[in-house]
């Protein structure tokens, strides 16, 4: 069975901080992984998604990398403002044939950015 | 384009009444997939609709049932509630497959059970 952890499960930086957030998972057997905000009251926004052929995916001042092998992603966030300060969760697909999927999601990292 | 809309957004009922919530995709997009969030098991994966076909199904009981309609709208139906199953529903479209494409989800339907 997977299991997808996030730590640390709260974080607060001040502004302009570079940061990493980070998720493991304890199969490696995955077909992709995505990163989603959740602002407190919404649903989730999809961030990245990296297949497992991939090591990484940018998107603006982030930044996700992924290595199977170990069992670790992380999502860097550079240069981090006021309007970053949501929780972040990271998911995880593993498939199993066909159209079969199978998504595991982290609790998430609450993150507050302090201007 | 207009996002994910699921109605409606706040719901209270009492246990052993049923339920049901409503999704509506993205324009285009055939994959419904949903969710339950509660801050102890975090965010679970309910089922997923694809051209009205349900295609994968996570770990819950048959209480919950869903459809999809031939406009690629959803419904969630929760049976005989029990306090338990008070939680945030998300849903969440996807262009191709919920695995295999970005998901975009709506704010999500609050239920509350008393």
């Amino acid at each position: 069975k997977q299991e997808v952890t996030q730590i640390p499960a709260a974080l607060s930086v001040p502004e302009g901080e570079n940061l990493v957030l980070n998720c493991s998972f304890t199969d490696s057997a995955i077909y992709n992984l995505q990163w989603f905000r959740q602002d407190p009251g919404k649903g989730l926004t999809s961030l990245l998604l990296i297949q497992s052929s991939q090591r990484e995916q940018t998107s603006g001042r982030l930044n996700a990398s992924l290595d199977k092998s170990s069992g670790r992603s992380t999502l860097y966030i550079a240069a981090s403002q006021p309007g970053d300060s949501a929780t972040y969760l990271c998911a995880v697909n593993r498939a199993s044939g066909g159209s079969n999927y199978k998504l595991t999601f982290g609790k998430g990292t609450l993150l507050t950015v302090n201007p | 384009k207009a996002g994910v809309t699921q109605t409606p957004r706040y719901l209270i009922k009492t246990r052993g009444q049923q339920v049901t919530l409503s999704c509506s995709p993205i324009s285009g997009h055939r994959s419904v997939s949903w969710y339950q969030q509660t801050p102890g098991q975090g965010l679970q994966f309910l089922f997923e609709y694809f051209s009205e076909t349900q295609r994968n199904k996570g770990n819950f009981p048959g209480r919950f049932s869903g459809r999809q309609f031939s406009n690629s709208r959803s419904e969630m139906n929760v049976s005989t509630l029990e306090l338990g199953d008070s939680a945030l529903y998300l849903c969440a479209s996807s262009l191709l497959s919920y695995g295999n494409s970005p998901l975009h989800f709506g704010n999500g339907t609050r239920l509350t059970v008393t």
